[in-house]
């Protein structure tokens, strides 16, 4: 079936640049999701990446997808306090229907 | 409301008993989906509705899990015979179409703990 790995934790300094990784096995997979969850609050969809796509660029965030090695990263540039979240890296492929498969999510906590 | 809605919040339950967790999506979207989110852990895919149908509930984990969507709009799931292991966030979601491409909106969730 499909599985969705990231990382655990990322800490990253207040104007660096944060960038959270993942990787999936489905290889059909079509679209590829970022999405942030703050505590007592739902899940935010960030952005997300068709398939055949190996770049996207929206304000402060890049997506890059290497579909040869099946890895997906979110780089956020200017990192804020703001920015201190979970982020889930989700994917959705043809055989799947409409459902998501989420990875476990990576913690991102901004040092002032 | 501008969002989906989830009620209750909160539900605290003994184990044995049955719940119905509520979820009211944006007015207008057809499609519907449940996930599970345990402590740590990524949402889980429990079902898909597309207007009154589920058209996919593979996720549900047993037969102790039911959803309807009676009306295409408002959704209900239902858990008989409480297990301390269903004690999880239980999250909603909808979207315009069932489309991948189209955003999924998600509610705050209800924290299910079954004691």
């Amino acid at each position: 079936g499909e599985d969705v790995e990231q990382s655990l934790f990322l800490s990253v300094r207040e104007g660096d640049s944060s960038v959270i990784n993942c990787t999936y096995t489905d290889s059909s997979s079509t679209y590829l999701y970022w999405y942030k969850q703050e505590p007592g609050a739902g899940l935010q969809l960030l952005t997300y990446i068709f398939s055949n796509m190996d770049m996207k660029q929206d304000q402060r965030l890049t997506v890059l997808l290497n579909k040869k090695d099946k890895h997906l990263s979110l780089r956020i540039a200017d990192t804020q306090t703001g920015d201190s979240a979970i982020y889930f890296c989700a994917e959705r492929g043809p055989a799947a229907g409409n459902k998501l498969t989420f990875g476990g999510g990576t913690r991102v906590l901004v040092k002032p | 409301g501008a969002g989906v809605s989830q009620t209750p919040s909160n539900k605290v339950t003994e184990k044995g008993k049955y719940v119905e967790l509520r979820c009211d999506p944006i007015s207008g979207h057809t499609a519907l989906y449940w996930y599970r989110q345990s402590l740590g852990q990524g949402p889980e895919f429990l079902i898909y509705f597309q207007g009154t149908g589920a058209a996919d509930d593979s996720g549900l984990p047993n037969d102790r899990f039911f959803a309807v969507r009676p009306e295409g709009s408002v959704s209900t799931l239902k858990i008989q015979r409480t297990e301390r292991g269903d004690s999880a966030v239980y999250l909603c979601a909808s979207s315009l179409y069932g489309q991948a491409n189209t955003e999924a909106f998600f509610g705050q969730g209800t924290r299910l703990t079954v004691v």
